[in-house]
């Protein structure tokens, strides 16, 4: 089957650790999405990768850090600069990010707590 | 500003009853795409339906289409035959041209028996 996977489904972080969350699709996407969802909000782009080896800064992008090395995988570090990271956080794809019908789709989430 | 408003925070139905949620946008591009979500208890977010700026008719999936008034600047988001399944928030986004994918905040709807 194909899609989007995430994990791990529930993270716990104490204070001034790194954590990295997984985000892979085998949908032969180009484009991958991180976003952070706070309790009664939309969601919010941090950052987006149209290629391997290129990705760029969304709008909240500050404490965070991504890579694509592989055109399956877009991994999310959180790293201890991230003032407030307890979150949901979504990962998604989609064929192409440069054209507004392109469809994105969503993995399952993470949500990560900072003890 | 906000690019996507979505005034109704929570919306109650009857099962078998249709519903609308709405949603106006904010964009002066010519080009655009509105976008509806809809994300139940566990967290996934579910394509649902979508309508480019250019289209004619307006976009139907199912028991899902999108009310599209270009000129009042809303896409509503029509449920027809509600189920109890059909229970989560639902979420309008905007993409105007190549640029990023806008939420709004959401609307949660409850189906009662």
């Amino acid at each position: 089957d194909g899609g989007i996977t995430q994990s791990p489904k529930y993270l716990f972080r104490k204070e001034g650790q790194n954590v990295t969350l997984s985000c892979e699709q085998n949908l032969n996407h180009d484009a991958m999405y991180w976003y952070r969802q706070d309790p009664g909000q939309g969601l919010r782009l941090i950052y987006y990768s149209q290629i391997v080896n290129d990705f760029q800064k969304g709008d909240i992008a500050e404490g965070y850090s991504v890579s694509r090395e592989k055109k399956e995988s877009f991994p999310l570090t959180v790293t201890s600069a991230q003032k407030n990271p307890t979150a949901f956080y979504l990962c998604a794809s989609s064929i192409i990010a440069a054209i507004s019908t392109d469809t994105q789709y969503f993995g399952p989430g993470t949500r990560l707590t900072v003890l | 500003a906000q690019k996507i408003t979505q005034t109704q925070p929570g919306m109650f139905v009857q099962e078998k009853e249709a519903v609308t949620l709405d949603c106006t946008y904010d964009t002066s591009d010519q080009s655009y795409g509105l976008f509806w979500y809809k994300q139940p208890s566990s967290g996934e977010m579910i394509f649902l339906i979508y309508q480019g700026s250019y289209d004619e008719q307006n976009a139907t999936e199912g028991r899902y289409s999108l009310n599209f008034q270009k000129a009042r600047k809303s896409a509503n988001l029509v449920i027809s035959a509600s189920q109890l399944g059909d229970s989560a928030m639902y979420f309008c986004a905007m993409r105007e041209g190549t640029e990023k994918l806008v939420f709004g905040k959401g609307t949660k709807l409850t189906v009662n028996p």
